[in-house]
């Protein structure tokens, strides 16, 4: 079955320059959740997209913004890379707005590394 | 959001079965309660959910209490493959901003050979 496709899964990057990460979702799924997962540390949720609309935020710099195109593909952007933003970045899909009986579907991730 | 309480740690043996508790005493009465597990270096990944009844599927059961306010999810037998982080996490069916999943603490289990 087809599942979430995150790319790139490598990215290294240096301070002060920008990165976009890219989520496919499973075919169908309306919903895109973007998570960020420092070493050690649980996943922590970003933002997420529902129909194209900004459906929720969490703690998300201000140096980042995404979006969620016609297509349903989701784009993180992040802008004035700091070392602190090296991690893990996940994506997840869902359908039907995220209702709470709609479980959430993980990509392998992106693992960002700012030297 | 409404808590969960998982143990640190828990440690099995390979063939026998794990009972992996949740505590969630302020749950809501349209929050559902879902299991993902991660393992090293790989995405989250969906197990179980469940609202009031005990749920079953080809990964796991999930047993939950009759007062909502705890629940079990149960690997019938152990493989070392199960070895991974496992989230408790509950998700609100009450529309909007409550339809993220809220990460705690997991538990870390062990998979002894």
């Amino acid at each position: 079955a087809a599942g979430v496709i995150q790319s790139p899964r490598h990215l290294i990057k240096e301070k002060r320059e920008t990165a976009t990460l890219k989520c496919y979702p499973i075919p169908r799924h309306d919903t895109v959740y973007w998570y960020q997962q420092g070493p050690g540390q649980d996943p922590q949720f970003l933002i997420s997209f529902y129909e194209k609309m900004q459906s929720d935020k969490g703690s998300i710099p201000d140096r980042f913004s995404a979006q969620q195109f016609s297509d349903y593909h989701s784009e993180l952007n992040m802008s004035s890379l700091e070392l602190g933003d090296s991690a893990l970045y996940f994506c997840a899909s869902s359908r039907g707005g995220g209702a709470g009986n709609s479980p959430l579907h993980f990509g392998n991730g992106t693992r960002l590394t700012v030297t | 959001d409404a808590k969960t309480t998982q143990p640190n740690s828990m440690e099995s043996n390979e063939e026998e079965p794990v009972h992996l508790p949740c505590n969630h005493s302020t749950i809501s009465g349209t929050d559902y309660i879902h299991w993902y597990r991660q393992l090293p270096s790989q995405g989250p990944e969906y197990v179980i959910h469940g609202l009031t009844s005990n749920v079953n599927n080809r990964m796991a059961s999930l047993a939950i209490a009759e007062d909502r306010k705890s629940s079990t999810l149960i690997l019938h037998r152990a493989t070392l493959r199960d070895a991974a982080v496992y989230y408790c996490i509950l998700r609100s069916n009450s529309g909007g901003s409550n339809y993220k999943l809220t990460f705690g603490k997991g538990t870390l289990l062990t998979v002894n050979p």
